[in-house]
């Protein structure tokens, strides 16, 4: 089965630039989405199809996909971004299958 | 504006069998390209995909769990139910339930509050 891995934490400083990675066996190839989840709330899309931002989001979010490595990254990062961020994919191989990285904590200083 | 809710019980002995709703509004689970996707949360830890059904009746699910999940759908009610079998406190998480409206790449947009299933004697 595909396997998604993510670091389980970063640090950023505020109004600094923070990027996430999200690693996996040739995962250019594949569409990647992310989700922010803050503290007792469901998870929200943040990025679909590697780099499109949902209406609402602000432009801070960016993301970027190539060889085995897609990164969210957050510009200009404010307290306010603090939360947990999974990637996720679709693996159209014999499983079929809707696949979530392990999830990385955002924290700002 | 779309909108999902699961509705459930909270708490569940083990090896008995977990029945979740997900009621919808603001879409048509008839429309073409649109999908319900379940997914679970054990406390502290991360998201677990667990089944997806389309607005054909395709339907998929988790291979580490497809032999305990069923997924079905109610057009008419506006509702998704998953049912899953012989339950463990292993199972013990928050359940959310997902509309996709790309059934080609599968993300999830919006995603319901989520319930909390405990599993314990």
């Amino acid at each position: 089965s595909y396997v998604l891995t993510q670091p389980p934490s970063v640090s950023v400083a505020p109004g600094k630039t923070a990027r996430i990675t999200c690693g996996g066996n040739n995962i250019g190839s594949k569409s990647v989405h992310w989700y922010q989840q803050k503290p007792g709330q469901a998870p929200v899309l943040v990025i679909y199809y590697d780099s499109d931002r949902p209406s609402g989001i602000p432009e801070r979010f960016s993301g970027s996909n190539s060889g085995n490595t897609a990164t969210l990254t957050i510009s200009r990062v404010e307290a306010g971004d603090e939360a947990d961020y999974y990637c996720q994919v679709w693996d159209s191989s014999s499983d079929h299958s809707v696949v979530f990285g392990g999830g990385t904590k955002l924290t700002v200083l | 504006q779309i909108t999902l809710k699961e509705s459930g019980p909270t708490l569940v002995k083990p090896t008995q069998t977990l029945t979740l709703t997900c009621t919808f509004s603001g879409f048509s689970l008839s429309t073409s390209g649109v999908g319900v996707g379940w997914i679970r949360q054990p406390p502290g830890k991360a998201l677990e995909w667990l089944a997806l059904i389309y607005w054909d009746d395709d339907k998929r699910y988790s291979p580490s769990l497809k032999s305990r999940l069923t997924i079905t759908k109610d057009t008419s009610k506006n509702q998704v139910v998953l049912t899953m079998t012989n339950m463990d406190p292993v199972d013990t998480a928050t359940y959310y339930c997902a509309h996709t409206p790309d059934t080609f790449s599968n993300w999830f947009d919006p995603w319901g509050q989520g319930t909390l299933v405990t599993v314990s004697s």
